[in-house]
């Protein structure tokens, strides 16, 4: 298996454009999370879906992002506007049969939004 | 609201000595307890984990020790090699069952001395 598939690998936008990031997760795991990691803030969950149904959303900062799992290989992360401050890297992660086994993570988008 | 708190920030040891990284967690609740490993520009990768039902847990060079009654757990490195050099992640579960979510760390970066 290729492990956790996250495109692009690197995003530099200007402020108030809309930016889209892409996330395979693992073939045959039913969890799928997305989380951003700042040096202020770490790593912090913004989202996580099971069977591609979103479970817990209380992460996710405002209104200009949005999550979607329309099936089970495929999630989005959508930014719109972008802002400075949503620079960083976003990983995507997927597990097998819950938030109590191991989290497999991607190799990260870098998002720089000038 | 619910966190983790872990310690040192940083810490810079000889190759050969121990490394010992700690946190504590707010929960009483959480039963799980994953320690994640980032080198520079990579993704985080589970490397141990714990549960509630045991005090600890070894894998060759690698322990984790938990003490539920003072909300508090251990990573502790043994014989540390300059491959051990990276940003380590402590986390604990936070919610009920297996549709909690990962709390992570702020996390240490150890440095090993060749």
């Amino acid at each position: 298996d290729a492990g956790v598939i996250q495109s692009p690998r690197h995003e530099v936008t200007e402020m108030g454009q809309e930016v889209t990031l892409r996330c395979k997760p693992i073939s045959g795991h039913d969890y799928l999370f997305w989380y951003r990691q700042t040096m202020m803030r770490g790593l912090e969950l913004l989202i996580y879906f099971n069977n591609n149904v979103p479970i817990d959303d209380s992460g996710m900062p405002e209104d200009r992002f949005s999550a979607k799992m329309p099936n089970a290989s495929f999630s989005t992360l959508k930014i719109q506007p972008s802002e400075p401050r949503d620079s960083a890297v976003y990983f995507c992660a997927s597990s097998l049969r819950g938030t109590l086994n191991e989290q497999f993570f991607g190799p990260g988008t870098r998002l720089t939004v000038l | 609201g619910e966190n983790v708190e872990q310690h040192p920030s940083t810490l810079s040891v000889q190759e050969g000595d121990s490394a010992v990284i700690k946190c504590t967690y707010s929960d009483s609740a959480s039963n799980y307890f994953p320690w994640y490993k980032q080198e520079l520009g990579k993704r985080p990768q589970l490397i141990i984990d714990i549960r509630s039902n045991v005090g600890e847990k070894k894998d060759q060079r690698i322990a984790v020790t938990l003490n539920k009654t003072a909300k508090h757990f251990s990573l502790h490195i043994t014989e540390t090699q300059p491959e051990d050099s990276a940003v380590y992640f402590c986390a604990a579960i936070v919610g009920s069952g297996n549709t909690g979510k990962l709390i992570f760390g702020q996390g240490t970066t150890l440095q090993v001395k060749p």
